[in-house]
């Protein structure tokens, strides 16, 4: 059982936007930084968003990230086939000490 | 370039002991604080322990507590995971990943696998 909640799955067709959410509490979400990553089949988890919406250099601006209280969101419009991936949100858990990440989202490209 | 590079990994019994190290290049890695995090087989991600650049401040997961130390050699440019008492469920890839001034993993290495089994 994650801290963070996430669904473990979602789809969209392409060309569609698709949301992924990731719901946590107040020592968590609620008091730091989310951070999103994809993780393509066999590889190693990639930095896709930090502090909540910032994009790192190389990841298109097809993906957002935003926050609101206790839970927090990943957008991807204009969903390519490239995008099947599980992506993974994360924070910092003061109650915890420790981080902790959501259980993992699996995004399939219809 | 990054990189960070995972060995060590491999089959030990349950109960035994295995240490994992991660090689750094490509950037100054005394500079910087690390982590272990890793992923069962079919399952997500899991933090595992967070180091500083200084060793002056260490994290460990609940699951690990006890068990598992991190520790660093900023001379040799390495970090290491020292795994005691492993069980069943520790079966997993372990990856190290940097944390950089702005932001958490934004680094990761490939990955190493061990697997606790008798």
């Amino acid at each position: 059982q994650s801290v963070l909640t996430q669904p473990p799955s979602a789809s969209g067709t392409p060309g569609q936007r698709v949301t992924i959410s990731c719901s946590g509490s107040s020592s968590n979400i609620g008091s730091n930084n989310v951070y999103w990553f994809q993780q393509l089949p066999g590889t190693a988890p990639k930095l896709l968003m930090y502090r909540n919406n910032q994009r790192p250099s190389g990841v298109p601006d097809r993906f957002s990230g935003s926050k609101s209280g206790t839970s927090a969101s990943l957008a991807i419009s204009g969903l390519r086939s490239e995008d099947e991936a599980d992506y993974y949100c994360a924070a910092w858990d003061d109650s915890l000490s420790g981080r902790v990440f959501g259980g993992g989202t699996k995004l399939t490209v219809l | 370039e990054v990189q960070l590079v995972e060995s060590g990994g491999g089959l030990v019994q349950p109960g035994g002991s295995l240490r994992l190290s991660c090689a750094a290049s490509g950037f100054t890695f005394s500079s910087y604080n690390m982590n272990w995090v890793r992923q069962a087989p079919g399952k997500g991600l899991e933090w595992v322990s967070y180091i500083t650049s200084s060793s002056s401040t260490i994290y460990y997961a609940d699951s690990v507590k006890g068990r598992f130390t991190i520790s660093r050699d900023n001379a040799k440019n390495s970090l290491y995971l020292q795994m005691n008492s492993l069980r069943a469920d520790d079966t997993a890839v372990y990856y190290c990943a940097r944390d950089s001034y702005t932001t958490n993993f934004d680094y990761w290495g490939q990955g190493t696998l061990v697997t606790v089994s008798s």
